[in-house]
């Protein structure tokens, strides 16, 4: 089966930097992404890792550790249109299998 | 370049209807998904096309559920006869097919919300 954890939600300060955790139990692994969804729309793409490692772009980053079978989106410098759900989705095939995701609420 | 389209964006119906909604991909996307989202759970995967094929259904419910991709351009996903369970946000993604050495991103659609009463 397909397992995959997030926290439900998180509360952060506009400017600050915010963490947020995945960790997940699949059959197969290919990748995992991190999608932001706002209320209403569409999923939109943030990031992709394969190996292990870091992956930076500008204000978001993603760590992977395959052993640990965890990952995290790390978001610095918070601003108001950061409050969305954030999806942590894994590849184990052609399909992608989703998290919960998490709620994140920027205060100012 | 416009993205993935969904229609309708809400649909309200009852119990034993017929709904079908539709997915409009990316031009040139030849992978195209649907997944699920039902209150409170995760997104979930319900099949994947690869042009008018059906790579991969494990995700239907049931059999009342009948997607197609006829001429591998849109799709359709209709439920017959809907239930109070089938309600949720129907989203809909495609990709290109770039090989299994590079990752595919999967656009997704703004989805459509079903209502069964």
């Amino acid at each position: 089966g397909q397992n995959i954890d997030q926290p439900t939600e998180m509360t952060a300060t506009e400017g600050a930097i915010v963490q947020i955790n995945c960790t997940y139990q699949t059959s197969g692994f290919n990748g995992l992404f991190w999608y932001q969804q706002h209320a209403g729309e569409a999923p939109t793409f943030l990031s992709y890792n394969v190996l292990d490692g870091l992956e930076e772009k500008g204000r978001f980053s993603s760590f992977l550790s395959r052993s640990k079978g965890y990952s995290y989106l790390l978001l610095k410098e918070l601003q108001m249109k950061d409050s969305a759900s954030y999806l942590c989705a894994v590849d184990s095939g052609y399909a992608l299998n989703f998290g919960k995701g998490t709620s994140l609420l920027v205060t100012p | 370049e416009a993205g993935v389209t969904q229609f309708p964006s809400h649909s309200v119906i009852e119990k034993g209807q017929t709904v079908t909604l539709r997915c409009d991909p990316i031009s040139g996307h030849d992978n195209l998904y649907w997944y699920r989202r039902v209150m409170g759970k995760e997104i979930k995967f319900l099949l994947h096309f690869v042009k008018e094929s059906k790579q991969d259904e494990s995700g239907m419910p049931n059999n009342r559920f009948l997607a197609e991709r006829t001429g591998g351009t849109y799709s359709t996903l209709k439920v017959q006869p809907a239930e109070l369970e089938d309600s949720g946000v129907y989203f809909c993604a495609s990709s290109q097919d770039l090989g299994r050495e590079v990752y595919n991103e999967q656009f997704f659609g703004p989805g459509t919300r079903l209502t069964v009463l």
